[in-house]
């Protein structure tokens, strides 16, 4: 079946570090690859996406591609504050799945200190 | 835009009791609802998927009785937690798909719901 391997954490980083967190997933077709944060006692925040192969989804510093070839959605960040610390979560959905079901990845939790 | 809301935000209630928990896509009609739970420090684990106006279809091993789900408008979704007992309690967070001008079908997520049975 479908699915979603994200590196497990907590990772823990000084303020101003580089921040890279592993996805890759398995699919049937050809998923939608989405990262999505959650900051403590909240619900999850889109953060970035992209709909196909080679497409480079960005937002607030962080950054990911989708690589067909791998099958890997790595998010990245070249300088992460404080503020960043969080959970994050690697998804996938086959839009041709029955209404748009997503697969999440266990989430990965971020902490980063001053 | 894309403001999906969630209420309440927490609930405390008695073992034996039904909490009914609303979710609102504020600024946008919603083609298909989504209601997740998630246990502490783990993913979300899907429990349903509701279109407006049809029944819920619920993920393998959620019991549909205990957890009602009405999707009355494009707009309104709700989940009834019947006879609510301790191990219910977790974070319900719900979801709601579409398509936005300029973007592609994705889904906005909920603040979430805290629930604890007592």
């Amino acid at each position: 079946g479908d699915s979603v391997t994200q590196m497990e954490g907590p990772v823990t980083l000084s303020e101003e570090a580089f921040l890279t967190i592993n996805c890759t997933y398995t699919a049937t077709g050809y998923p939608s690859l989405f990262w999505y944060v959650q900051y403590p006692g909240e619900g999850l925040q889109l953060l970035l996406k992209a709909t196909k192969a080679d497409d480079k989804g960005s937002n607030k510093g962080f950054e990911a591609t989708y690589r067909k070839e791998t099958t890997s959605f790595h998010l990245e960040k070249g300088s992460v504050q404080v503020s960043d610390s969080a959970v994050y979560f690697c998804a996938l959905t086959l839009t041709t799945d029955s209404w748009g079901k997503f697969q999440f990845g266990a989430g990965t939790q971020v902490v980063v200190t001053p | 835009g894309a403001v999906v809301s969630q209420h309440p935000s927490w609930v405390i209630c008695k073992s034996g009791t039904s909490v009914k928990i609303e979710c609102r896509s504020l600024d946008f009609q919603a083609t298909t609802m989504f209601w997740y739970r998630q246990f502490p420090k783990q993913s979300l684990m899907l429990m349903a998927t509701s279109n407006e106006g049809s029944k819920a279809t619920y993920e393998q091993g959620v019991e549909k009785d205990k957890f009602l789900i009405n999707h009355a408008s494009l707009t309104l979704s709700t989940l009834t937690v019947t006879s609510a007992h301790p191990e219910d309690s977790s974070f319900y967070i719900c979801s709601a798909r579409t398509v936005l001008a300029g973007s592609t079908d994705t889904q906005y997520f909920g603040p979430g719901t805290r629930l604890t049975v007592l």
